[in-house]
């Protein structure tokens, strides 16, 4: 299994970012699939989530703003990041199922104002 | 569902045992059977890794001194005996809601 995430940048404040994550040896459509954020010196925090069945679901820090979504062809997970304030400077990793058992290496995103 | 980990650090001596709990704030019991509990070592500036899955089980290369347990809303990782390379972030994870993460327990040696 590997997941490999991109579009990691720095951007202004208010500005947008998406993520991808692409995934290999297993089907993304078949998993339960996060992306877990990671700040500086910070703690871990689970910011969206596709369910297998489609649903999703997420964090009240970001609800409204972020929108995780799927490319089941691709084998991708996605995550559009709008309206980005401060806080969400930090390192986003792609993180498989509800165990945790998978995680790709994460990328940055940085936001100043 | 909130998990709230402790102690926050924990220092301990070489060859001795360790504990960290994980107290959460709802039943982990997930209607599929399963309790979604999870454990994580992370050093710096690497990706965490899991420990241990569904409560007490022991991921493939993780030494046989880590052991997890509990039920319901408390739940238990145990070191039996502290070696140096343990030292690093432990959290606790549920994936029975979404995700969340415990605070985290730093283990360093004395």
């Amino acid at each position: 299994v590997q997941l490999v995430e991109s579009g990691g940048d720095w951007v202004l404040a208010g500005g947008s970012v998406r993520l991808s994550c692409a995934a290999s040896g297993l089907p993304v459509r078949a998993n339960d699939m996060s992306w877990v954020r990671q700040a500086p010196g910070k703690g871990l925090e689970c910011v969206a989530i596709i369910y297998s069945d489609g649903g999703t679901d997420y964090a009240d820090s970001v609800k409204g703003r972020f929108i995780i979504s799927r490319h089941i062809s691709q084998n991708t997970v996605y995550l559009q990041m709008n309206s980005l304030t401060i806080e969400d400077t930090a390192n986003y990793s792609c993180v498989v199922g509800r165990t945790g058992g998978y995680w790709g290496q994460g990328v940055q995103v940085a936001v100043s104002s | 569902v909130v998990l709230t980990q402790s102690p926050l650090s924990l220092p301990v001596t070489l060859g001795q045992p360790a504990s960290i709990s994980c107290a959460c704030s709802h039943s982990l019991l997930h209607s599929d059977g399963n309790t979604y509990l999870s454990w994580f070592q992370q050093r710096p500036g690497q990706s965490p890794r899991r420990l241990i899955y569904m409560v007490s089980n022991r991921d493939p290369g993780v030494p046989d001194r880590f052991s997890g347990s509990g039920s319901d809303t408390d739940f238990t990782l145990k070191i039996s005996r502290v070696e140096a390379e343990d030292v690093g972030l432990y959290y606790c994870m549920q994936g029975t809601q979404r995700l969340t993460f415990g605070g985290g327990t730093k283990v360093e040696i004395k």
